[in-house]
């Protein structure tokens, strides 16, 4: 079975400062992806940044990039220049091979100060 | 808007009636997917359809849930005899690919009270 997890139920961050989220993940498949989505109050879910078990690099997308290190099964989403608008929670999922679905972690809370 | 609807977007019921939501996905996204998300909760997985067909059912969902998505376009989430542990959002997604690439796309949901 495919399981996430995120440690950190909250986190604070200085805006302009760089933020890490941790994400550790479980699987028995050797080809998974790995996604982060982002969402506000408002309630809707965001798409931030997408990481395939065999990419050689590092996803990249504007100021998200996530940290994956493949033999330790974690995929932190780091937050570079932190803004106000960044306060909200944070999901890592991972997508089952042959449903598509997405399982999600239970997610963190970030709060970005000003 | 060509983006994932969602509607009502909020439903306030009497415990015991019965509610229903609708989907309606990006038009040529063959795939959809139900969630639920508790208050500080990630989303749980409920059922996803490919075109028409209802393929996997998650243990979450009782006997007095049932969806349907009868044409392969929108779907419904049908609640019957809502009880208080019922009050969620409903997350609605669509996606074009399986496999593990490609995001999905979700609605804003549905926030469902039970009083």
């Amino acid at each position: 079975a495919q399981k996430i997890t995120q440690t950190q139920p909250g986190m604070f961050v200085q805006e302009k400062e760089a933020v890490t989220l941790d994400c550790t993940y479980d699987t028995s498949d050797p080809s998974y992806g790995l996604f982060w989505y982002k969402q506000p109050s408002s309630g809707e879910m965001i798409f931030l940044i997408y990481q395939g078990s065999y990419d050689q690099q590092n996803a990249t997308e504007g100021r998200y990039s996530l940290n994956f290190q493949k033999a330790r099964k974690s995929a932190n989403l780091v937050i570079s220049a932190s803004q106000l608008g960044d306060s909200a929670m944070y999901f890592c999922a991972m997508r089952h091979r042959d449903t598509g679905k997405l399982i999600f972690g239970q997610g963190t809370t970030l709060q970005v100060k000003p | 808007d060509t983006g994932v609807s969602q509607n009502p977007r909020h439903k306030i019921t009497k415990r015991g009636q019965n509610v229903t939501f609708r989907c309606d996905p990006i038009s040529e996204h063959n795939r959809l997917y139900w969630y639920r998300q508790t208050l500080g909760q990630g989303p749980e997985f409920l059922t996803y359809f490919q075109n028409e067909a209802q393929l996997e059912k998650s243990r979450l969902l009782s006997d007095r849930f049932s969806a349907e998505r009868p044409k392969g376009s929108f779907s419904t989430l049908e609640i019957q005899r809502t009880e208080q542990g019922d009050s969620a959002m409903y997350l609605c997604a669509s996606s074009l690919t399986s496999g593990i690439a490609g995001e999905l796309f979700f609605g804003e949901g549905s926030r469902l009270t039970v009083l």
